[in-house]
């Protein structure tokens, strides 16, 4: 099975702030690798899918990079309304996988 | 518009059994693959299972291979998740899933608890 290892488990950053977000798989995903952004009480939602593609209507300040096994979700100015916890998720193979999470806060 | 609605979740006592349904429409469901993907109290996210839209291909985390078994009813634009031997560990908020897509339901809650 392939393993998602998301870092840091924890972020606490300023609003404006550029924030980064990592992904490692243990093997080659061949960037089959989707981001979700899980607020409090509610369903996940999709943010980036296949690496670096933003799904219809997520804002620009969204992007996703990486091949291989290393992906990353960069905000480029982070807003209030980004509190939330993200996963990253390998649909390259099966069974599929998510990474345990990236919990952002606001300092 | 997409809508996927989960039902058949509650209480159920250890060793029991349970079986989820996902009712789809805005779509047309017998053209993609479907998941079911859970989350316990608190936790990350879990894929339990995945059909293809004939049915063909069907898939299962280890935690639950021998245990659930997925199936859908194109005809009735529903996905179900037949959930047997249930244990403590399998509680969670049950969610149905557009297989690569963002489209997910509400999710429905399965508490298993003597």
């Amino acid at each position: 099975d392939i393993q998602m290892t998301q870092s840091p488990s924890v972020l606490s950053a300023s609003v404006g702030d550029r924030v980064t977000l990592n992904c490692k798989a243990s093997q080659n995903i061949n960037k089959y690798l989707n981001w979700y952004q899980q607020k409090l009480g509610e369903a996940p939602k999709l943010l980036i899918y296949n690496t670096n593609n933003l799904q219809t209507g997520i804002p620009s300040r969204f992007s996703g990079s990486g091949s291989g096994t290393d992906y990353t979700l960069t905000i480029s100015s982070l807003q209030p309304e980004d509190v939330a916890t993200y996963f990253c998720f390998q649909h390259n193979s099966w069974p599929l996988t998510f990474g345990s999470g990236t919990k952002l806060e606001i300092k | 518009e997409v809508q996927l609605v989960e039902s058949g979740g509650g209480l159920v006592q250890p060793g029991r059994s349970l079986k989820l349904s996902c009712v789809a429409s805005g779509f047309t469901f017998s053209n993609y693959g479907m998941n079911w993907i859970r989350q316990a109290p608190g936790k990350g996210l879990e894929w339990v299972a995945y059909i293809s839209s004939g049915s063909s291909y069907i898939y299962y985390a280890e935690t639950v291979k021998g245990r659930f078994t997925i199936s859908r009813d194109n005809a009735k634009n529903t996905l179900y998740l037949q959930m047997t031997s249930l244990r403590s560990e399998d509680t969670a908020l049950y969610y149905c899933a557009i297989h690569n897509s963002g489209y997910w339901g509400q999710g429905v809650m399965v508490t298993v608890s003597s």
